[in-house]
């Protein structure tokens, strides 16, 4: 079967770095997708990963291992306005997106 | 319009009722997207479409239908309401395969069925 794993909640101080880990396994694989969302809201795109290694855009990062089904989000100089819940996401061989459930980041001062 | 919306914001109906949930995107996406999400849970796949005139069922279709009119709208219908339909649903659009398939999501609606 299909599925993403992600830690339910995680806690970090305000100008710390955090790690979000997410484990997949999907029919296929074309990619893996980090999004946010905030209370109440709609999930907003942050990074896709299809190649190994580490893609960095501003203060945040996405790295993947395709051999490892494994993928983090890393977020540096953490403000908070980062307290959000992140969702990792797979897209199978049929181009659909397998979400996980979710981690909520809890930041404080 | 800019981007995607969705409509009611929220809405308490009766179960058994019939109610259509509806959306527009004018960013002229091929694909468009039904999910649903509840506490605890990802988001999982209502139905989807890949282009105007086409539509496939996504992991939980049971009770929900949809159709593809043109590009820009994608309404999914409750037939007949019942309380585990009581949820978000969200609405996401996107250009489709390749690393052109970052989806966009419309604000939700949130559904309570009574």
């Amino acid at each position: 079967g299909q599925n993403i794993d992600q830690p339910t909640e995680m806690t970090a101080t305000e100008g710390a770095i955090v790690q979000i880990n997410c484990t997949y396994q999907t029919s296929g694989f074309n990619g893996l997708f980090w999004y946010q969302q905030h209370a109440g809201e709609a999930p907003t795109f942050l990074s896709y990963n299809v190649l190994d290694g580490l893609e960095e855009k501003g203060r945040f990062s996405s790295f993947l291992s395709r051999s490892k089904g494994y993928s983090y989000l890393l977020l540096k100089e953490l403000q908070m306005k980062d307290s959000a819940s992140y969702l990792c996401a797979g897209l199978d061989s049929n181009y659909q997106l397998i979400w996980g459930a979710g981690t909520k980041l809890i930041i404080k001062p | 319009i800019a981007g995607i919306t969705q409509a009611p914001t929220s809405q308490i109906l009766a179960a058994g009722r019939r109610m259509t949930l509806r959306c527009t995107q004018d960013m002229r996406h091929n694909a468009m997207y039904w999910y649903r999400q509840d506490l605890g849970l990802g988001l999982r796949l209502i139905h989807y479409s890949n282009t105007a005139g086409t539509t496939g069922k996504g992991e939980v279709p049971d009770g929900y239908s949809v159709s593809r009119a043109n590009t820009d709208d994608f309404p999914l219908t409750l037939a007949s309401a019942v309380p585990s339909q009581t949820s978000v649903y969200f609405c996401a659009s996107g250009n489709g395969r390749g690393d052109t398939d970052t989806q966009y999501f419309g604000p939700g609606t949130r559904l309570t069925v009574l």
